[in-house]
C-alpha cells in the first residue's frame, strides 16, 4: 500500500531555534498534504492544509510565521517550527491522500521536545 | 459538544473477546474514517466508508449513514490489538474523535 514516511521521528531542540520536519510520499503523488498537531491525551487538531505549489491553508489559531509549510513537490511537504518554545512540544502528524484510491496515509510522525 | 463522539474512552477485554467501539457524529460526511495509533505515536489507517460494511482480515467496520453512526469491531481479539482506535469523519480535511484506549489481556 501506499507509503508516507515522515521524518525525524523525534528531536529535541533548544528554545528558539527552528526544527524541519518532512513528509514525503514514497510510491504515489499527493497534490495534498495536511499536518496535525496532538497534545498528550488529545485528539489529531489540523494545523494546515498543505498543497504543492501554492501557499498553505492555516486552521484559525495557528500562527502561520510560526509553522511554516513548503510543499515543493508533489511528494514532498515540510513543516519548519520557528523560533521554538516548550509550549510547541508535541506530536506532529503529516497524512497524504492518494488521488487514486481515496485512503488518508499518515507518516509516522515527531515527537518534538523543546527544552 | 464534539462532532464526533466515541465510545468507550478505554475498554480492556480478555484475549479472544469480541471488541465493539463505537463513533457517534453530528455533521454531514462524505467519509469516516478508522485509525490505530500505536504508543509510539504512528498511525495507520484501517478503513473509509461511506456506506454499509468493510472487513479486512479481524476488523469490521459498518456504518448507518441515517443514524451517524459506526461501529469497529474485532474479532478473536489479540494483545497486539492493543492500541488507540480513532474515528475521523471528512474526506480530506478529517476531524477527529478523541480515541478509545484498548487493552487486551493475554
Amino acid at each position: 500500500g501506499a507509503v508516507v514516511s515522515q521524518h525525524p521521528s523525534w528531536v529535541i531542540c533548544k528554545s528558539g531555534t527552528s526544527v524541519k520536519i518532512e513528509c514525503r510520499s514514497l510510491d504515489f503523488q499527493a497534490t495534498t498534504m495536511f499536518w496535525y498537531r496532538q497534545f498528550p491525551k488529545q485528539s489529531l487538531m489540523l494545523m494546515a492544509t498543505s498543497n504543492e505549489g501554492s501557499k498553505a491553508t492555516y486552521e484559525q489559531g495557528v500562527e502561520k510565521d510560526k509553522f511554516l509549510i513548503n510543499h515543493a513537490s508533489l511528494t514532498l511537504s515540510t513543516l519548519t517550527v520557528t523560533s521554538a518554545h516548550p509550549e510547541d512540544s508535541s506530536f506532529y502528524i503529516c497524512s497524504a491522500r492518494d488521488y487514486r484510491n481515496t485512503e488518508a496515509f499518515f507518516g509516522q510522525g515527531t515527537r518534538l521536545t523543546v527544552v | 459538544k464534539n462532532e464526533v463522539e466515541q465510545s468507550p474512552q478505554n475498554l480492556t477485554a480478555q484475549e479472544g473477546e469480541f471488541i465493539t467501539i463505537n463513533c457517534s457524529y453530528s455533521v454531514g460526511i462524505s467519509a469516516l474514517h478508522w485509525l490505530q495509533q500505536h504508543p509510539g505515536g504512528g498511525i495507520v489507517s484501517l478503513f473509509m466508508l461511506s456506506s454499509g460494511k468493510k472487513k479486512h482480515g479481524r476488523l469490521i467496520a459498518t456504518i448507518n449513514i441515517q443514524e451517524k453512526h459506526s461501529s469497529l469491531h474485532i474479532t478473536a481479539s489479540h494483545p497486539r490489538d492493543s492500541a488507540v482506535y480513532i474515528c475521523a469523519v471528512g474526506y480530506e480535511k478529517l476531524t477527529f474523535g478523541t480515541g478509545t484506549r484498548l487493552t487486551i489481556i493475554p
